[in-house]
């Protein structure tokens, strides 16, 4: 699992209320990745950070942030949920060349 | 605009056949071309990748062809097993421009082998 954890694995909340998910890796690396996986839509990018406090927006990035205040965490923030929100995000890391190795995900339940 | 497409949605083949499943890509500029395999509840995992200096790469039963001019790539599985089923994507990055090596995955292939 290439040190990844995230948390929580699984949130059940409400349309309306703020949500932060956690990305905590162990091996300080310095490229880090939020994706959100939906049926029919394969994995697409939300946004990636490419060092402490650097970060950027990838393809689907409205309706979150993100911070990166040290290495080993990268916070994905949904500021109000909505139901299009309901999905399974994870959390990826670059670990030498171009691969990504991927966490164990967060089910996410907007209602 | 979706920049690698993937085909099919989803493949049943039986124990001891040969699945296929192909992607085709739009930018040129993609030079690394990995397949993730993600079982239920889990995230997806690095199965095998190939740049587009090598037509073929192969480890164990699992391999890439690639060919440039067609932009296309597929993942061969040879002799599958009930075990192989699982979800495949197929993604694509660049090494350039500043990129920062972010991947563009395809839609995904649910396979089935059946025993």
């Amino acid at each position: 699992d290439a040190g990844i954890t995230q948390s929580p694995r699984h949130k059940v909340t409400e349309t309306g209320t703020p949500v932060t998910l956690r990305c905590h890796q162990t091996e300080n690396h310095r490229y880090m990745y939020w994706y959100r996986q939906d049926p029919g839509h394969g994995l697409r990018l939300i946004h990636y950070s490419y060092g402490v406090k650097d970060t950027d927006k990838g393809e689907v990035s409205d309706g979150y942030s993100v911070s990166r205040s040290k290495t080993e965490d990268f916070l994905l923030t949904l500021e109000s949920a909505t139901s299009s929100q309901t999905s399974v995000y994870f959390c990826a890391i670059r670990a030498g060349g171009e691969t990504q190795y991927f966490g164990p995900g967060t089910r996410l339940l907007v209602l | 605009q979706q920049q690698v497409k993937q085909s099919p949605q989803s493949l049943i083949v039986q124990k001891g056949g040969i699945s296929i499943i192909n992607c085709a890509y739009e930018n040129t500029a993609f030079d690394y071309f990995p397949w993730y395999q993600q079982f239920p509840g889990k995230g997806p995992a690095l199965l095998i990748a190939i740049r587009p200096d090598v037509s073929e790469k192969k480890e164990g039963r699992f391999t890439i062809s690639f060919n440039k001019s067609a932009k296309q790539f597929s993942l061969h599985i040879m002799d599958s097993q009930p075990g192989d089923s699982a979800t495949y994507f197929c993604a694509a990055s660049m090494d350039s421009g500043g990129s920062n090596y972010k991947l563009t995955f395809g839609k995904g292939t649910l396979l089935t082998v059946n025993p």
